[in-house]
């Protein structure tokens, strides 16, 4: 079955400071990829997509994140935290069979210091 | 241009009530998905829709149904409410299989 493992319930990161959250999934195929922002009391917000490819994609915000098959990862990455990133982050996994769905993680809950 | 509207925002229901909650969008997209969010869960997909007319289950379809007459409009129905259902229920709809989901503000509902 398809799903989606964010190892990291909760990280702490000081504003400057790079940031790495980390997506592993499990899907049969090539799977589609996808990181969502979700700030307190807000719906989710696309940050970026992975369907094929250039394995390093960019999205809003200055995120990036990397396609590893090999890992079966799709970790998200920040050069430079700003406290306004303090948010919950969710990787996700489409699942395209009848219809067309995301299979969700669980999420990331990033804090950032200052 | 207004996205995806979700009403109401907040309520409480008493056990055994039912209610509808409210989901439209003005973008034309064909595809609409119901997820529920419980603190440290993630989301779970409760229903889609693919066009009007067409439903179809998610992962957790129990103690709800849908319904889709139009393109902009899925409404999310529950019988018999249980605190079982106590949640944060996101409407969200996308234009394909992009997996791109324009997401709404969310309806916090509350069963005591």
């Amino acid at each position: 079955a398809q799903s989606v493992t964010q190892p990291d319930i909760h990280i702490t990161v000081s504003e400057g400071a790079s940031l790495e959250l980390r997506c592993n999934y499990s899907y049969g195929a090539t799977p589609y990829l996808f990181w969502y922002v979700q700030s307190p009391g807000q719906g989710l917000q696309l940050l970026l997509k992975y369907f094929s490819g250039d394995t390093l994609v960019q999205g809003i915000k200055g995120f990036e994140a990397e396609f590893k098959r090999s890992q079966s990862s799709f970790n998200l990455r920040k050069p430079s935290v700003h406290w306004s990133d303090a948010a919950e982050y969710f990787c996700a996994v489409g699942v395209y069979q009848a219809g067309t769905a995301l299979i969700f993680g669980k999420g990331t809950t990033l804090s950032v210091s200052s | 241009n207004a996205g995806v509207t979700q009403t109401p925002k907040f309520r409480i229901l008493k056990i055994g009530q039912s209610m509808t909650l409210q989901c439209a969008q003005d973008m034309n997209h064909n595809y609409m998905y119901w997820y529920r969010q419980d603190p440290g869960m993630g989301l779970k997909l409760i229903y889609y829709s693919v066009g009007a007319g067409i439903t179809d289950k998610g992962e957790v379809p129990n103690g709800y149904n849908v319904s889709r007459s139009t393109t902009e409009d899925f409404p999310l129905r529950l019988e018999l409410a249980a605190p079982s259902q106590t949640s944060v229920y996101f409407c969200a709809s996308s234009v394909g299989h992009t997996g791109e989901l324009f997401f709404g503000e969310g309806s916090r509902l509350t069963v005591l």
